[in-house]
């Protein structure tokens, strides 16, 4: 069974600070995701990586960036957080077809 | 530029019967479809799949219908059980240089009433 591990389930941040989102996938997956969910708006994909120190923009990367020095591990990176970024985060990995995802972080800007 | 839209927020539907949630979307270029279910406090997990090249894929209570020419696609639960109420999401796959991009829909949140 693939397992997404998203390292905090709530975090609270002031704006300005920077934060580290993380998630890990045990199943040797390629490619791996980051999507926000937002009421109304759906589940939209910031990044996505599909190797090792590979990474692509999605829709909405503005504000973002992120890492994967090691294939099981890819973070999310908010430069300077802003309250526009409080929302529910999914990290998502697969080898091809089905994404697996973790179980997400609500991050609060305040 | 909403790609993939579901334009139900929400449907209440009566135990035991049929619940039928609905999806459009615009890109031709979309080859594989896949329907997943999110409850409050997790992440998505999926449910059901059609490629492109076919119009319908079954499992159990849940099938997919996919209407190519209309770029519609439909999931039908019966019978609806009080365990299937949560945020059902359709997402449809793009191949961008060799990697895999999802994209999601809205959400409709199906409420199964006893």
């Amino acid at each position: 069974d693939v397992k997404v591990t998203q390292s905090s389930r709530y975090l609270v941040k002031r704006t300005g600070e920077k934060v580290f989102l993380e998630c890990v996938q045990d199943m040797d997956h390629e490619n791996m995701f980051w999507y926000r969910q937002d009421p109304g708006l759906g589940l939209r994909l910031i990044y996505f990586s599909y190797d090792v120190k590979m990474k692509e923009k999605g829709d909405i990367p503005e504000g973002y960036s992120v890492s994967r020095e090691k294939k099981e591990r890819f973070s999310l990176i908010l430069e300077s957080a802003s309250t526009n970024q409080t929302s529910m985060y999914l990290c998502a990995s697969s080898l091809w077809g089905v994404l697996h995802f973790g179980n997400g972080t609500r991050l609060t800007v305040t | 530029d909403q790609q993939v839209k579901q334009n139900s927020p929400s449907l209440s539907v009566q135990e035991g019967r049929i619940s039928i949630l609905n999806c459009d979307y615009t890109n031709s270029m979309f080859d594989y479809f896949l329907w997943y279910k999110k409850y409050p406090a997790e992440g998505p997990t999926f449910l059901i799949s059609i490629s492109s090249i076919k119009d319908k894929n079954e499992d159990g209570r849940f099938t997919v219908f996919l209407n190519k020419s209309a770029k519609h696609l439909s999931l039908h639960i019966v019978p609806s059980q009080p365990g299937d109420s949560a945020v059902y999401f359709c997402a449809a796959r793009l191949i961008i240089q060799g990697a895999q991009k999802l994209v999601f829909g809205q959400g409709t949140r199906l409420t199964i009433n006893p």
